[in-house]
């Protein structure tokens, strides 16, 4: 069973600071996914790493993808107000070889940055 | 730019009754997913479906679940007889074909409440 952990889980940090979301997990995998959520909102899609070393950026979030290690990572840069949300990372197990596979998501990260 | 759309947008259902949650993915895509996300938890896979039938289901996904795609634009998800453990954000996503990211596009959602 696929396994997708993130940490931490719940950040607090104050604008104008830099930090790093991880997500790890358990099984091969070159497909890996960011999406944000705002409360009570739906999934809006960050990123999308399809290989090992992939690297995206927009704006101050950059994510980049080892798919050796198994792990993601999200990093923030120079924190603003607007980028409190929740994070999640989600898996694409690809069992079927190219077709429908449901993503595997991380519990996900609750980012506060205060002024 | 074109969205998932999902309707009723808040179902409140008594123990027991069936409930069907309707979503029109965006119009060139051909793979839809139903996903469910229980308050404060992570975001859960029931289902994929493409080519007219289920292409991939998880263990949520039981007897009391099921999916059709009625018409050329819609996609349903049916309870049969509700529980309130089925009490959750429902999510509807769709994505395009293989050879390409894959992303998949999440609606706005349905938040089901069962008493």
């Amino acid at each position: 069973e696929l396994k997708v952990e993130q940490n931490p889980l719940f950040l607090s940090m104050q604008e104008g600071k830099n930090y790093t979301i991880y997500c790890n997990y358990s099984t091969t995998s070159d497909r890996l996914y960011w999406y944000r959520q705002d409360p009570g909102k739906s999934l809006e899609s960050l990123f999308v790493l399809l290989s090992n070393g992939a690297v995206k950026q927009e704006g101050r979030l950059m994510a980049s993808l080892d798919t050796k290690a198994r792990l993601s990572t999200l990093h923030i840069t120079a924190a603003v107000h607007d980028l409190s949300a929740t994070y999640f990372c989600a898996v694409d197990p690809q069992l079927s070889g190219g077709g429908a596979d449901g993503l595997t998501f991380g519990k996900g990260t609750h980012l506060i940055i205060q002024p | 730019e074109p969205e998932v759309t999902q309707t009723p947008s808040h179902q409140v259902t008594q123990m027991g009754q069936e409930v069907i949650l309707r979503c029109v993915p965006i119009s060139n895509h051909l793979y839809f997913y139903w996903y469910r996300q229980i308050l404060g938890q992570k975001v859960e896979f029931l289902v994929s479906f493409y080519n007219n039938e289920i292409s991939e289901k998880s263990e949520i996904f039981d007897d009391q679940f099921s999916v059709e795609r009625p018409d050329g634009s819609n996609f349903t998800l049916k309870i049969r007889s509700t529980k309130l453990e089925d009490s959750a954000m429902y999510f509807c996503a769709s994505s395009r074909l293989a050879g390409g990211p894959k992303t998949q596009y999440f609606g706005p959602g349905t938040r089901l409440l069962v008493l």
